[in-house]
């Protein structure tokens, strides 16, 4: 399973785009990218998969560059609402169960 | 939309007995999970099934646990003898296909308090 890499924490203010960036340097070729979302005392909740350059979807648009080491998730003009934990994941092809290892996120704040 | 539903949404149990909880995953999804998140730690994964057996299963999910699906629409986590430990989250989840690895949608949780 690749390892990926992102901020513990990161604070911004409404209205503004916020890019929370993962590093997965030992990325599978056939391994996806996906970006969770979750609130406190809720499950995780699915906000985009992508595996090459962009991806975009009501939610966010998600990043990948060329060699795939690194993604990034934008969420444009956020709010109060999108405080939450974010969870970079590089998904598993190709094994008979395929189980999320979340790692301990980005806690992104927003601030009025 | 279509969502994964879990029962009950808080449990109270005393140490040594023994709970259910209950999910109803998304109708024509055939992969399912259990994973569960101790109060500010991470999500962990507990098992994963298909095809009515388990696929694969953490070191967390021992001898106490048990996983069943009972009929066409309920998937159970049992619990045999709860310790003071297994007071969490316990998040159920579904995923439709194999090659969408990654792709799963999350139940609201149960959270589970051992006294």
């Amino acid at each position: 399973l690749a390892k990926t890499t992102q901020p513990i924490s990161m604070d911004s203010y409404e209205g503004q785009e916020v890019n929370i960036t993962c590093s997965h340097n030992n990325i599978a070729t056939n391994d996806y990218i996906t970006w969770y979302q979750q609130f406190p005392s809720q499950g995780p909740r699915f906000i985009i998969q992508g595996y090459k350059t962009k991806v975009t979807n009501e939610v966010a648009s998600l990043f990948i560059p060329a060699d795939r080491k690194s993604s990034t998730l934008s969420l444009p003009r956020v709010s109060l609402s999108d405080t939450a934990v974010y969870y970079c994941l590089v998904a598993l092809r190709g094994s008979s169960a395929s189980k999320i290892i979340f790692g301990s996120g980005t806690r992104l704040s927003i601030r009025p | 939309e279509p969502e994964v539903t879990q029962t009950p949404s808080h449990q109270v149990t005393q140490m040594g007995q023994e709970v259910i909880l209950r999910c109803v995953p998304i109708s024509n999804h055939l992969y399912f999970y259990w994973y569960r998140q101790i109060l500010g730690q991470k999500v962990e994964f507990l098992v994963s099934f298909y095809n009515n057996e388990i696929s694969e299963k953490s070191e967390i999910f021992d001898d106490q646990f048990s996983v069943e699906r009972p009929d066409g629409s309920n998937f159970t986590l049992k619990i045999r003898s709860t310790k003071l430990e297994d007071s969490a989250m316990y998040f159920c989840a579904s995923s439709e296909a194999r090659d969408r690895q990654g792709l799963q949608y999350f139940g609201p949780g149960t959270r589970l308090l051992v006294l």
